[in-house]
């Protein structure tokens, strides 16, 4: 079967750094998505790893190591709003087609 | 751009009723993907339109049906609701690598 494991909750301190891993199994391989979800909201696209090693866009960074089959998202300086569910997705097909994890849901505190 | 709209944004259905659901792109997107996310996990892919072909199916029951007009807006049909069909109903449009998400359907079966 086709699957991705990440973290089901994680906590952390305004101001901080936080880091949400995501292994996955799949069939096939084309790049792995992060997108983060408000509750009651649509989710909303943070980054994309068709290869291995690091991508950076502002306070978000995402990593992939295919022969691992492991990516992590990491946010820094971490603020309130960003207290979300975090969801990594797998391209596993030519197309667009996402298989998604559970996602892990992200708790700021002051 | 106004981005992806869905409508309606929230329907209450009878068991064993049809429902339609409607959706446009962002301009100038072909694609068009559907998924069903239930409360507490990740999206679950439906089926995936290019051009007004089908290029994906996910593992949903004959109920569950979808069209692409040539103005690639999208409608998802679904027969003979379940209790279980019950969930918020997102669509995506792609270009490339990102999916834009429209705000999704809440369906509700009782």
């Amino acid at each position: 079967g086709q699957s991705l494991e990440q973290p089901s909750e994680v906590t952390a301190v305004e101001g901080a750094i936080v880091q949400i891993n995501c292994t996955y199994q799949t069939s096939g391989f084309y790049g792995l998505s992060w997108y983060q979800q408000h509750d009651g909201g649509a989710p909303t696209f943070l980054s994309y790893n068709a290869l291995d090693g690091l991508e950076e866009t502002g306070r978000f960074s995402s990593f992939l190591s295919r022969s691992d089959s492991y990516g992590y998202l990491l946010l820094q300086e971490l603020q309130m709003k960003d207290s979300a569910s975090y969801f990594c997705a797998v391209r596993a097909l030519m197309g667009y087609q996402l298989i998604w994890g559970a996602g892990t849901k992200l708790i700021i505190k002051p | 751009d106004t981005g992806v709209t869905q409508s309606p944004t929230h329907l209450i259905k009878t068991r064993g009723q049809q429902v339609t659901l409607r959706c446009s792109p962002i301009s100038g997107h072909k694609s068009v993907s559907w998924y069903q996310q239930v409360l507490g996990q990740g999206p679950q892919f439906i089926f995936q339109y290019y051009e007004k072909e089908e290029r994906g199916r996910g593992n949903f029951p004959d109920r569950f049906s979808a069209r692409q007009f040539p103005n690639y807006s999208s409608e998802l049909n679904v027969n003979a609701l379940l209790l279980g069909d019950s969930a918020l109903y997102l669509c995506a449009s792609s270009l490339d690598t990102e999916a834009f998400f429209g705000q999704g359907t809440r369906l509700t079966v009782v």
